[in-house]
């Protein structure tokens, strides 16, 4: 059974500075997706970004970028110059790709404030 | 393109009640996932359903729950005699198969 584990319930950072959420996992599939989602104090669950593990590449989306290794199992956000609007409920994500489904795997998440 | 829809938003009901919580997948998608989000907690996979087809309902509790993904209309996930543990933002995806899930802005049930 596939697991996902984020080790820092809870992060703070100043705005504008960098942050590095950390997230591992666990699975013995070679074809997979990764993903963070963000949860902010709507409750909306919003994709940030998203990794195929096939790609060696790491994924970037503006402020966001991750540092996938694949042999360490790890998957970390990092969010360069932090915005008010960041703070909120970050959750990594893992999903087995298959030909048909499978549900996706949260972690516990980490909960980041971005301090003014 | 809308994206996933789910009402209501906020639901409150009393023990015993019924609970009936809609989702709407976003158009082209055709498989339906339920997620329950229990206070301070992640979100854990309750049900995947494709168009009349339950595929897996391995995380949904055995009695009192089901759901439903019929030809026309939208996903239903019912709650019957609701207890207070059910309180919780119960949140609904969709997909393409095999592709990423798009998640909806949840619905918040209150038992009281």
């Amino acid at each position: 059974a596939q697991t996902v584990t984020q080790s820092q319930p809870e992060m703070s950072v100043q705005e504008a500075e960098t942050v590095t959420l950390s997230c591992t996992y666990d699975t013995s599939e070679n074809n997979y997706y990764l993903f963070w989602y963000k949860q902010p104090p709507s409750r909306q669950m919003i994709l940030v970004i998203r990794q195929e593990a096939y790609k060696q590449q790491n994924a970037t989306e503006n402020r966001f970028s991750v540092n996938f290794q694949k042999a360490a199992k790890s998957f970390s956000l990092k969010i360069s110059d932090s915005q008010l609007g960041d703070t909120a409920m970050y959750f990594c994500a893992f999903m087995a790709r298959k030909t048909s489904y499978d549900k996706v795997i949260f972690g516990p998440g980490t909960s980041l404030s971005v301090i003014p | 393109n809308a994206g996933v829809m789910q009402n209501p938003r906020h639901l409150v009901r009393r023990r015993g009640q019924e609970a009936r919580l809609r989702c709407s997948p976003m158009k082209g998608h055709s498989h339906v996932y339920w997620y329950r989000q229990l206070p301070e907690e992640g979100l854990k996979f309750m049900v995947y359903l494709q168009k009349e087809n339950i595929i897996d309902e391995s995380g949904m509790p055995k009695e009192r729950f089901s759901a439903e993904f019929p030809k026309e209309g939208p996903s239903i996930l019912r709650i019957q005699q609701v207890v207070r543990g059910d309180s919780a933002a119960y949140f609904c995806a969709s997909s393409q198969v095999g592709d990423t899930q798009y998640f909806g802005p949840g619905t918040r049930l209150t038992v009281l």
